[in-house]
């Protein structure tokens, strides 16, 4: 079935150091979103993204999607110990309209060491 | 203020006994939706309903049941036909279905089976 790939599945970093999670998808999508789950808590929503190439910032957070519509990227600069939890991808693959299903990657779990 | 509470926040389960998971929410969201959270795994799609009355099956639906009576709950039932219950379950619910809108997901409900 059809999948949303997400890369790496674990990631530790210095506090201070960037930090990337990738996601690559089969099939073009219609929009992607981004979500943070805290250790122990529920995903939060981030952001969406909708436009070919678009590039939206929150911060130190910075989030790609690809020219073709099949990517997206998570960048965090300078890395704190806030930023510890596990972060999703879900990439909307449809028509555009009411028809089609939300998928999740399965997350990069990212840990900082102070 | 508006949200999703899931009741209750822990469950154990006996072999062969059913268990409803509540949720409930009062953003005016028409779309709702159940995953299945296990460890190392991404959401896994249960069930979603998009208006009262009215629920489709997931990626995972068996062994599982829903109601939507009411535009604001949408419980969940584990029954003994599901032969792994035990995970983090999650609601959560958006203006409409799918697309468009990131999902406001509640702080979930971990089942185990004694």
């Amino acid at each position: 079935g059809q999948q949303v790939m997400q890369i790496p599945q674990y990631q530790h970093v210095q506090e201070g150091e960037d930090f990337t999670t990738y996601c690559n998808s089969s099939t073009t999508l219609s929009n992607i979103q981004w979500y943070k789950q805290r250790p122990g808590g529920h995903p939060v929503f981030l952001i969406q993204l909708v436009k070919s190439g678009e590039v939206k910032k929150q911060k130190r957070l910075t989030f790609q999607f690809g020219e073709a519509k099949k990517n997206s990227s998570l960048h965090i600069t300078a890395t704190q110990t806030t930023d510890v939890g596990t972060y999703f991808c879900a990439g909307w693959v449809g028509d555009g309209g009411s028809q089609g299903n939300l998928i999740f990657g399965k997350g990069t779990k990212l840990s900082v060491k102070p | 203020d508006g949200g999703i509470t899931q009741s209750p926040k822990y469950l154990f389960r006996k072999e062969g006994q059913n268990v409803t998971l509540s949720c409930e929410q009062n953003l005016n969201h028409d779309a709702m939706y159940w995953y299945r959270q296990d460890p190392g795994q991404g959401l896994r799609l249960i069930y979603y309903s998009q208006i009262v009355n009215d629920f489709q099956k997931g990626d995972i639906a068996e062994g599982y049941s829903v109601s939507r009576e009411k535009k604001e709950s949408f419980p969940l039932t584990v029954t003994s036909a599901q032969k792994n219950p035990t995970a983090f379950y999650l609601c959560a619910s958006s203006i409409f279905i799918w697309q468009a809108y990131g999902y406001t997901f509640g702080s979930g409900t971990r089942l185990t089976v004694v």
